[in-house]
């Protein structure tokens, strides 16, 4: 499985762009990187899910280096309600690692007024 | 649709008794997980299904734990006998075997339900 580092925790106010970047060093050619965010009281929720350079849907936009080793989760301009914690997690089940199924710790995103 | 649905949403129980949670995966999708998520754990993977049939069950804690998906619409998660330990919100997602991601067709994207919560007393 492909390890994730992530911060624990980022403070940040509204109206400002958030980059969360996650490590993961040991990325296997078939993994993909895979970003949810959590609500309290609430499952996990699908962000954004890229293989290399970039993708950009109407949440937000990763970017992935040319060695993959890393990820960058960019949220544009934050609202009070983007509030939440963010996972990072790199694999692909039906390419034989569970790592797209294992959630670490997350980041704690906290937006201020 | 109206997503992964589980039920009881909430459930209190006292030490011993047995507890089963209950999902309703998306139609269509094949594959079907159980996860647990603590303050001090986080996040769980206990067992998941593809196409009704159990592949990981690494993750379940003990025996008290079990998991059945007798068909591709149902799914329950028992534990008997329950002990306080086993407190906790329990998650249900599924997934199709079809990825959104770009190059191929992208890993697995899971989606949850809103979660049961157990409180044994």
């Amino acid at each position: 499985l492909a390890k994730t580092t992530q911060p624990i925790s980022m403070d940040s106010y509204e109206g400002q762009e958030v980059n969360i970047t996650c490590s993961h060093n040991n990325i296997a050619t078939n993994d993909y990187i895979t970003w949810y965010q959590q609500f309290p009281s609430q499952g996990p929720r699908f962000i954004i899910q890229g293989y290399k350079t970039k993708v950009t849907n109407e949440v937000a936009s990763l970017f992935i280096p040319a060695d993959r080793k890393s990820s960058t989760l960019s949220l544009p301009r934050v609202s009070l309600s983007d509030t939440a914690v963010y996972y990072c997690l790199v694999g692909d089940l039906r390419g034989g690692s569970q790592g797209n199924l294992i959630f670490g710790k997350g980041t704690k995103l906290s937006v201020k007024p | 649709d109206a997503g992964v649905i589980q039920s009881p949403r909430h459930e209190v129980t006292e030490m011993g008794q047995e507890v089963t949670l209950r999902c309703k995966p998306i139609s269509g999708h094949d594959y079907l997980f159980w996860y647990r998520q603590t303050m001090m754990r986080g996040l769980e993977l206990l067992i998941y299904f593809n196409n009704n049939v159990p592949i990981d069950d690494s993750g379940m804690p003990e025996d008290r734990f079990s998991a059945k998906m007798p068909n591709a619409s149902f799914s329950t998660l028992k534990i008997q006998p329950s002990e306080p330990r086993d407190s906790a919100v329990y998650f249900c997602a599924s997934s199709s075997n079809r990825g959104v991601g770009q190059g191929r067709s992208g890993a697995n994207v899971l989606t949850f339900g809103a979660g049961s919560r157990l409180t044994v007393l």
